[in-house]
């Protein structure tokens, strides 16, 4: 089975410019988690879905970051204006209700 | 979600048992005991999960004391593969529900 796969793998862009990364979670999986994790903070949860519909976005940084996702085999994380410190490598992880989440290999973000 | 508490770093010899402790005094009746792994520049990787019973898959045995207020992750005979930093969560385990990463155990297996 195809695990969750996330794009790009690596992304490395100027400050200011938008940046999205995406996400399409494994297939019959109806929660889709995108975590953040630098050496400073560790591993956090930025927002989650279910059913598509977002649940829970208090880990998101500010207004800066937004999240979607339109449908069940596809997310997107997105960073208008980027800024140095979002600088990081992005998670995107996927679960069918209670069972263990599965994760991404990450995009290394890297905003110069 | 209950606070977990774990060593910085460990040691292993490869082939031996790597014996992985976690404490979570403050653990409520309902939260699970989660582990999971990350190996360099990869996701993060579950590895086992239990309430209150000793659980054991093909990857680890789970070993929780009977007050639960401490777990210990066993990796049978540890190779260089399993190098990687161990984090042990506990979570109700609700619908979905989020993970909160502590620092977890960086373990370092030795030829």
């Amino acid at each position: 089975d195809a695990g969750v796969i996330q794009s790009p793998r690596h992304e490395v862009t100027e400050m200011g410019q938008e940046v999205t990364l995406r996400c399409k979670p494994i297939s019959g999986h109806d929660y889709l988690f995108w975590y953040r994790q630098t050496m400073m903070r560790g591993l956090e949860l930025l927002i989650y879905f279910n059913n598509n519909v977002p649940i829970d976005d208090s880990g998101m940084p500010e207004d800066r970051f937004s999240a979607k996702m339109p449908n069940a085999s596809f997310s997107t994380l997105k960073i208008q204006p980027s800024e140095p410190r979002d600088s990081a490598v992005y998670f995107c992880a996927s679960s069918r209700n209670r069972s263990p989440q599965h994760f991404g290999d990450g995009t290394r973000l890297s905003i110069l | 979600d209950a606070k977990t508490t774990q060593p910085t770093s460990m040691d292993c010899a490869e082939g031996r048992a790597a014996n992985l402790p976690c404490n979570h005094s403050t653990i409520s009746g309902n939260e699970y005991v989660y582990w999971y792994r990350q190996i360099h520049s990869q996701g993060p990787q579950y590895i086992i999960h239990g309430l209150k019973n000793n659980e054991t898959n093909e990857m680890a045995s789970l070993i929780i004391t009977e007050d639960r207020k401490s777990s210990t992750l066993i990796l049978p005979h540890a190779t260089l593969r399993d190098t990687a930093v161990y984090y042990c969560i506990v979570r109700v385990d609700n619908q979905g529900g989020k993970l909160i990463f502590g620092q977890g155990t960086e373990l370092s297996v030795k030829p």
